[in-house]
């Protein structure tokens, strides 16, 4: 199994531009969510899927859009990057919400 | 407010000590505590979870006691190594996952 893999590892973007960032598991967990890391605080959580075709925002989502078309992905967008986005960039999966959550390695992603 | 908040900030050990690593939360209401830890460069990896009715849980060296009463956890780690250098995250589940802003682990020879 590969567990929770993410693309891409690294990203530079000018503030207005837009990219996707991708993420996959292989575990057949339903629960799938985005976490925003940044110096000093603690994980936060931009949005959440409870199982395909179903998503809801979490404590950060201004500026982001998930999608869930299948068990397996869940790319998160970010429509018009903005400097404050500038972080590293965790997906993480879960049988459900009370279980132990697998991480994928992160995106860094910067905006200039 | 749903708070997570560990001690020390920091903290620098003699490989081969041991150390014990501090977590007080105010979430309610609570379902489980979780312990993380994050090598750097690299997403968290799961070390122990408990439900309220759990005491103690280890994970090899890693040992996690909770105090539901009190509402107070402690990860003990015995013998360190220095692949033990790493931020270690606290995190109490209920309807959502709130995460502590870590400890930050350095161990030296």
């Amino acid at each position: 199994n590969a567990g929770v893999t993410q693309t891409p590892k690294f990203q530079v973007l000018k503030t207005g531009q837009s990219m996707t960032l991708q993420c996959a598991q292989d575990m057949n967990h339903e629960y799938m969510s985005w976490y925003r890391q940044d110096p000093g605080m603690g994980l936060r959580l931009i949005h959440y899927s409870v199982g395909a075709g179903i998503t809801d925002q979490g404590e950060v989502p201004n500026g982001y859009n998930v999608s869930r078309s299948t068990t397996e992905d869940f790319p998160l967008r970010l429509l018009s990057a903005a400097p404050s986005q500038t972080s590293v960039y965790f997906c993480a999966s879960s049988y459900s919400l009370q279980d132990t959550q697998y991480f994928g390695p992160g995106t860094r992603l910067t905006v200039l | 407010k749903n708070q997570v908040e560990q001690s020390p900030q920091s903290l620098i050990i003699l490989e081969g000590k041991n150390c014990t690593l501090q977590c007080n939360y105010t979430v309610s209401p609570f379902s489980n505590l979780r312990w993380y830890k994050q090598d750097t460069g690299r997403g968290p990896v799961s070390l122990t979870i408990m439900t309220f009715s759990e005491n103690t849980k280890s994970n090899g060296r890693y040992t996690a006691t909770l105090d539901a009463d009190t509402k107070q956890s402690s990860l003990h780690i015995t013998a360190s190594q220095l692949s033990d250098s790493a931020s270690y995250i606290c995190v109490v589940g209920h309807d959502k996952l709130i995460f502590g802003t870590g400890t930050r682990l350095q161990v030296f020879p």
